[in-house]
């Protein structure tokens, strides 16, 4: 069964920093793996979705990347903003139930 | 504005009763989701269609059903509403139910079972 963790669960940075945020996948047999942003009360927008074949996508001051062997994706934000706060959740779509999995989320607070 | 509409945006909601949560899309996707959303729990996918006609079972379907007469419309409903289901309810849909494609969420359902 595929599980999906995300660490840290919170994280609060100043303004300008770059970060990183971690998400670890059991099963390496997946087609994709997609990050998506939540805004407190609201649905999820989707960031980046890396093909099982593909390494890294970038979306402006965004970067995810994935490593399938070690089980693992990390998506960097850089310069980071008060616009950046949020959840932000991994998803893995696993071939075994052919559905995404999610994460648990990483709530990211920048502060001016 | 292509996309997902969700209805109601909250209920409040007696135990025991039924409700039905609507989810229309309007981007001709073949396939749609209901998820629900607790602290701590993540999102857990309940049921799932992957084409008009033809539905399929989540995580946790218990107490929920699911029905497809058409591309555009996935409701979903809870025969006779428990505590239990108190949750945020979201409809997603992508353009097909296997392989390769991103996902597109609506704004969500706030259900309270009291």
């Amino acid at each position: 069964k595929q599980e999906v963790t995300q660490i840290p669960a919170a994280l609060s940075v100043p303004e300008g920093e770059n970060l990183v945020l971690n998400c670890s996948f059991t099963d390496s047999a997946i087609y994709n793996l997609q990050w998506f942003r939540q805004d407190p009360g609201k649905g999820l927008t989707s960031l980046l979705l890396i093909q099982s074949s593909q390494r890294e996508q970038t979306s402006g001051r965004l970067n995810a990347s994935l490593d399938k062997s070690s089980g693992r994706s990390t998506l960097y934000i850089a310069a980071s903003q008060p616009g950046d706060s949020a959840t932000y959740l991994c998803a893995a779509g696993t071939y075994n139930t052919d559905k995404l999995i999610f994460g648990t989320g990483t709530r990211l607070q920048v502060f001016p | 504005i292509a996309g997902i509409t969700q209805a109601p945006t909250s209920q409040i909601l007696a135990a025991g009763r039924r409700m039905t949560l609507r989810c229309t899309q309007d981007m001709r996707h073949n396939a749609m989701y209901w998820y629900r959303q607790d602290l701590g729990l993540g999102l857990r996918l309940i049921h799932y269609s992957n084409t008009a006609g033809t539905t399929g079972k989540g995580e946790v379907p218990d107490g929920y059903s699911v029905s497809r007469a058409n591309t555009d419309d996935f409701p979903l409903t809870l025969a006779s509403a428990v505590p239990s289901q108190t949750s945020v309810y979201f409809c997603a849909s992508s353009p097909q139910g296997t392989g390769n494609y991103g996902y597109t969420f609506g704004s969500g359902t706030r259900l309270t079972v009291v």
